[in-house]
């Protein structure tokens, strides 16, 4: 089992949609998580980073996290073409940090 | 952009040979980390560099080494080459210490082709 399972899509979805990504995850001494939005050939840029369960909202995106249940999810409101990209869930243990394999998000005009 | 460089930008080699990649981290930062990234997969911890010495360890052999210098920038260095390294290398480098410690800012990456 890994210690990431991210549903690897692909998602598609209309302009305008509400969208939602979903980790799951298996080893509770996972205590940071993290949202990575990525470009085709590009480099993974940090989204979004909590630390408590919960839910943290920057503008259009809410991350939000259950310890009990193992569970991380990001939201995307008003999803916009410029959206589309791949989006991996990650959390840190000590110096390792463990990803998912990611989510291909594409909004339509 | 994170003001994480990496270069270069794409390689390509044949089975059995030696490959250096190196990063230059954002400034300010002391930490570097490495990863591999397979297509369609999410990227691979390898290993971590913090004040010159390896922190942390991925599941990858020995053939996959690297240095972190005074000026914090690194190389990693792949031994052996083998027709599964082909793959997107990422750095990433963070600030220990306290909560920002696991904030990464990721560079674009060098894309690695084994023939």
């Amino acid at each position: 089992q890994k210690e990431v399972e991210q549903d690897p899509g692909p998602l598609s979805v209309p302009e305008g949609a509400i969208v939602s990504l979903n980790c799951t995850y298996s080893n509770s001494a996972f205590q940071y998580f993290m949202w990575y939005r990525q470009y085709s050939r590009k480099g993974p840029e940090l989204l979004m980073y909590t630390y408590s369960s919960g839910n943290k909202e920057d503008g259009r995106f809410t991350a939000q996290v259950d310890k009990s249940s193992k569970y991380i999810s990001l939201f995307i409101r008003d999803s916009q073409p410029s959206d589309s990209a791949t989006y991996l869930c990650a959390m840190d243990r000590g110096n390792q940090f463990y990803f998912g394999t990611g989510t291909s998000l594409t909004v339509i005009p | 952009e994170t003001g994480v460089t990496q270069s270069p930008t794409h390689l390509i080699k044949t089975r059995g040979q030696q490959v250096t990649l190196r990063c230059s981290s954002q400034s300010g930062h002391n930490t570097v980390s490495w990863y591999q990234q397979a297509l369609g997969q999410g990227p691979q911890f390898i290993f971590q560099y913090y004040r010159e010495e390896e922190n942390g360890r991925g599941n990858f052999p020995p053939r996959f080494s690297g240095l972190q210098f005074p000026n914090y920038s690194s190389e990693l260095n792949v031994n052996a080459l083998e027709l599964d390294d082909s793959a997107l290398y990422l750095c990433a480098s963070s600030l220990r210490g306290g909560v920002a410690k696991n904030i990464q800012y990721f560079g674009a990456g060098t894309r690695l082709s084994v023939l």
